[in-house]
């Protein structure tokens, strides 16, 4: 079967540094996206990784190690707006959008 | 503003009554997704709809269905509701028939009384 898995909840203070880790096993893979969604809201687009590496985006990155079936979402110099649930989605070899769970994020003063 | 509309933003009704939901995508985007979320849980991929055609289909009861038009907006249709299905209910919507949706709309919110 196809499994994405995160942590379900994460503590972190304001200021400081945080990594969501997703790791996955779907049939194929097409590529891997991070969204945010603050409670009772849409999810936003955050980013998309298809190749191995780090990509960087403000205070946010992003990692993919295929061969690992491993992604990270790093958050830098945390805000409190950023509490909220991230969500990691693996598009499968049918390009159908798996999705995780969520992690959610909150952040203590 | 993602330019993805749903109307309504709230609905409240009863047990075994239907209820249609509505999804305007973003101008130039040619497929809808709809999701079902839950209080406090992830996301649940419903269908999918290109141009007019089902393309993909997810975790979606036969007590639901949907349609896109050929304005491209999409209706989701839920029937004979139970209390389980009070849910977000999200539209998104992207280019193509294989893209990922990227622009989600803010949702309607069923409440099951």
């Amino acid at each position: 079967g196809q499994n994405i898995d995160q942590p379900t909840e994460m503590t972190a203070t304001e200021g400081a540094i945080v990594q969501i880790n997703c790791t996955y096993q779907t049939s194929g893979f097409n590529g891997l996206f991070w969204y945010q969604q603050h409670a009772g809201e849409a999810p936003t687009f955050l980013s998309y990784n298809v190749l191995d590496g780090l990509e960087e985006k403000g205070r946010f990155s992003s990692f993919l190690s295929r061969s690992k079936g491993y992604s990270y979402l790093l958050l830098k110099e945390l805000q409190m707006k950023d509490s909220a649930s991230y969500l990691c989605a693996v598009v499968d070899s049918n390009y159908q959008l798996i999705w995780g769970a969520g992690t959610k994020l909150i952040i203590k003063p | 503003d993602s330019g993805v509309t749903q109307t309504p933003k709230h609905l409240i009704t009863a047990t075994g009554q239907r209820v249609t939901l509505r999804c305007s995508p973003r101008s130039g985007d040619l497929s809808v997704y709809w999701y079902q979320q839950s209080l406090d849980q992830g996301l649940q991929f419903l269908i999918q709809y290109y141009n007019g055609e089902e393309r993909a289909k997810g975790n979606i009861l036969e007590r639901f269905s949907a349609q896109q038009f050929p304005d491209l907006h999409s209706e989701l249709n839920l029937s004979s509701l139970e209390l389980g299905d009070s849910a977000l209910y999200f539209c998104a919507s992207s280019v193509g028939r294989e893209d990922q949706p990227q622009h989600f709309g803010d949702g309607t919110r069923l409440s099951i009384l």
